[in-house]
C-alpha cells in the first residue's frame, strides 16, 4: 500500500499518559498535516510542515500537544499528560506541495479513560 | 470567521432520485472549496474541487459567491453514493482545511 499510513490505528490510554502516533506519508511528498476529528464534527487542522519545518500550528494545539517530523519523512505528534477530551481520531495526511490534493491516512483513534 | 456549515446531518434519498447536499461559508476573501467523501470503513478523499470543474462521479458542485454556497448534486442517485460528505475550504496561499460537520447521505433502495 503506497498510501498515507498511521500507527497505532486505536490506542486506549488512562487519563494522565503520555501517547504517541506516527505518521508515514507518501514518498516525496514535502507536505505533511495533522487533523483531529471527534464525534459528530468535520476534522479540525492542528499544524503542518513542509518538509521538516513546522510552518503553521492551531491554538488547538495547547502546549500538552507536539508535532515533529525530523528527516522531513515521517511524523510523530505527542500528546502529554493526555485528558479524556483528547479523545478523538487523529488523521494524517500529505501532498506533494502547497495547493496539492491532500491524501488522507487511516487515522488513530484515541481513547483517554 | 471562516467557516463552513452543511445544514443536514442526515438526508435520505431514494435510488434515482435526485440528490443535493447543501453547503454555505463563511470566509474573507475568495477561498477555494471543496468536497471530500468517507465511504463506510474507508479513507477520507477528495471528492472534487471548485477550481478544477469536474463532474467526479457524476458529481458536480458549483461555487456561488453570491450565496456563498458550494452545494453537491447529483441527478440520480446510486446506492453506492451512500457515505458521510464534507464541504470544506482553504484559502488561496494557506494550506490548513476547514471542514464542515459532515452530511451522511443514505440511499434507499
Amino acid at each position: 500500500d503506497t498510501g498515507v499510513s498511521q500507527d497505532p490505528r486505536h490506542k486506549i490510554t488512562k487519563r494522565g499518559q503520555n501517547v504517541t502516533f506516527r505518521c508515514d506519508p507518501i514518498s516525496e511528498h514535502n507536505r505533511l498535516y495533522w487533523y483531529r476529528q471527534t464525534l459528530g464534527q468535520g476534522p479540525e487542522f492542528l499544524t503542518y510542515f513542509q518538509n521538516e519545518a513546522q510552518l503553521e500550528k492551531s491554538r488547538l494545539l495547547s502546549d500538552r500537544f507536539s508535532a515533529e517530523r525530523p528527516k522531513g519523512s515521517f511524523s510523530t505528534l505527542e500528546i502529554q499528560r493526555t485528558e479524556q477530551g483528547d479523545s478523538a481520531m487523529y488523521l494524517c495526511a500529505s501532498s506533494p506541495g502547497a495547493e496539492d490534493e491532500q491524501f488522507f491516512g487511516p487515522g488513530t483513534r484515541l481513547t483517554v479513560l | 470567521a471562516q467557516r463552513v456549515t452543511q445544514p443536514e446531518k442526515l438526508l435520505s434519498v431514494f435510488k434515482g432520485a435526485p440528490v443535493e447536499l447543501k453547503c454555505n461559508y463563511s470566509y474573507s476573501g475568495s477561498p477555494e472549496l471543496f468536497w471530500y467523501v468517507q465511504y463506510s470503513r474507508q479513507r477520507l478523499q477528495l471528492l472534487l474541487r471548485h477550481i478544477s470543474r469536474e463532474s467526479i462521479k457524476g458529481f458536480t458542485a458549483d461555487l456561488n459567491k453570491g450565496e456563498t454556497s458550494f452545494h453537491l448534486k447529483k441527478p440520480f442517485a446510486q446506492e453506492e453514493d451512500s457515505a458521510m460528505y464534507y464541504c470544506a475550504l482553504s484559502g488561496w496561499g494557506d494550506d490548513k482545511i476547514i471542514f464542515g460537520k459532515g452530511t451522511r447521505l443514505h440511499i434507499l433502495p
